[in-house]
């Protein structure tokens, strides 16, 4: 049972464009959401999270939109850079519940020049 | 660097053996989670323990074990080895119990042949 899936196993991109990264989830108790980065090699890395009681919330470049009703959020890039090349997992919580994320099979971004 | 480490970070073993995977948390975290990631999957949670006591289990074998010491490292048993258990196996920390923000070692990929 995938509750949190990110339908788009890879993304190409130009540099300088916008990537959109999306991803649904099912459980109706989730009520945080994150986005992780993983590079080759490496562990995830938290890249900016959401609370369900917000639409949207901003860092820098990186944009999170958590649309509630279609159980969809999606992470926004701008602009998108060779750097940002990478495998990014969406992931949800559940307050009140034994605190343990719910990941997504993670969609790999490569931003090309 | 996120703080948090794991080793080995290779493990090669025939199936039927025993493994051990070990995990330094970051300095002041209580909370230990391990993941399991097989090819094609997402982050599969397996166990949380959270200052040397069990919170949380997920999909976890009957095969595996896991243990917080007083020192607050982790390890992962693996045991009675199939070829499906090679995967890369993560263990975060974290030191919030609400909206938890993980901080992910670099894993140890397990092959088993």
């Amino acid at each position: 049972d995938q509750q949190v899936k990110q339908n788009s196993p890879s993304l190409s991109v130009q540099e300088g464009r916008i990537s959109i990264l999306n991803c649904d989830y099912t459980n109706s108790m989730f009520d945080y959401f994150l986005w992780y980065k993983k590079y080759p090699a490496e562990g995830p890395t938290f890249l900016i999270s959401i609370s369900s009681i917000k639409d949207k919330n901003e860092d820098g470049r990186f944009t999170v939109f958590l649309n509630k009703s279609a159980k969809h959020l999606s992470l926004h890039i701008v602009p998108s850079q060779p750097g940002d090349s990478a495998v990014y997992f969406c992931a949800a919580d559940h307050t009140g519940t034994a605190s343990k994320l719910t990941f997504g099979t993670g969609t790999r971004l490569q931003v090309t020049l | 660097d996120s703080g948090v480490t794991q080793t080995p970070k290779h493990l090669i073993t025939a199936t039927g053996q025993r493994v051990t995977l070990r995990c330094s948390p970051r300095s002041g975290d209580l909370s230990v989670y391990w993941y399991q990631q097989s090819l094609d999957q997402g982050l599969q949670f397996l166990i949380q323990y959270y200052n040397g006591e069990e919170r949380a289990k997920g999909n976890i074998l009957e095969r595996f074990s896991a243990q917080q010491f007083p020192d607050l490292h982790s390890e992962l048993n693996l045991s009675s080895l199939e070829l499906g258990d090679s995967a890369l196996y993560f263990c975060a920390s974290s030191s919030t119990q609400v909206h938890e923000k993980l901080f992910f070692g670099s894993g140890t990929q397990l092959s088993v042949l």
